[in-house]
């Protein structure tokens, strides 16, 4: 069964820290999703990738495809990033996502 | 900026009512997704479409019912409404012709509250 593992939980930061969410993913996922969803419940596409790196911002993700890990990146971190960041798994083709838990991300003025 | 919409955003309903939750999309994506979603929990996927006349049931077992007349709208509907019912319905769209991978486009949800 594909399963994608997201760590921590919960997290809690200050204004203007580096913060990094961990995504571990199993065989048969090819690429990784990263989502973020706000308190009003809306869901925004961040980033899809397959290998290396993507930037956008102050948003790194990065992924490893040997290691089957995923990691995102916020870097001088802000109250507007508050949300919960969930990284779904793709099989690629026409197969579901594989969600994970999600990360709530608070970060303090 | 995704053009897929929901309405209605918001829903308290009584036990036993029908209602009907609508998805449409502007993108011609061929593939839609209904997830459910209680305060503070993961996505599940109760119901997909392939395109037009297919639909299949997901993860989750729901006792909602969907179908997909046209490629644009994707409504979900529940025949009887109970407590158990309340919840976040999420909609999502993807476009599978335009890559191999599944990046899907997600509408504001409808919050539905049963009493």
């Amino acid at each position: 069964k594909n399963e994608v593992e997201q760590s921590p939980q919960n997290l809690t930061a200050q204004e203007g820290e580096f913060i990094t969410i961990n995504c571990s993913y199993s065989v048969g996922i090819s690429a990784l999703h990263w989502l973020q969803q706000h308190p009003g419940g809306g869901i925004v596409s961040l980033f899809m990738l397959s290998s290396g790196k993507k930037k956008h911002g102050r948003l790194i993700a990065t992924i490893n495809i040997q290691e089957k890990h995923s990691s995102l990146h916020i870097t001088a971190s802000h109250p507007r990033d508050s949300a919960v960041y969930i990284c779904a798994g793709d099989q690629g083709g026409s197969e579901k996502l594989v969600f994970g838990k999600g990360t709530k991300l608070t970060v303090n003025p | 900026e995704a053009d897929i919409y929901q309405t209605p955003r918001y829903l308290v309903i009584g036990t036993g009512k029908k209602i009907t939750l609508e998805c449409s999309q502007t993108m011609g994506h061929d593939k839609m997704y209904w997830y459910q979603q209680d305060p503070g929990m993961e996505l599940h996927l109760i119901h997909y479409s392939y395109g037009v006349n297919s639909t299949e049931k997901g993860d989750l077992s729901s006792e909602s019912t969907v179908s997909r007349i046209r490629t644009e709208h994707f409504p979900l509907t529940l025949e009887s409404a109970r407590p158990s019912h309340t919840s976040q319905y999420l909609c999502a769209s993807s476009d599978q012709r335009a890559s191999s991978y599944n990046e899907q486009f997600f509408g504001p949800g409808t919050r539905l509250t049963v009493l």
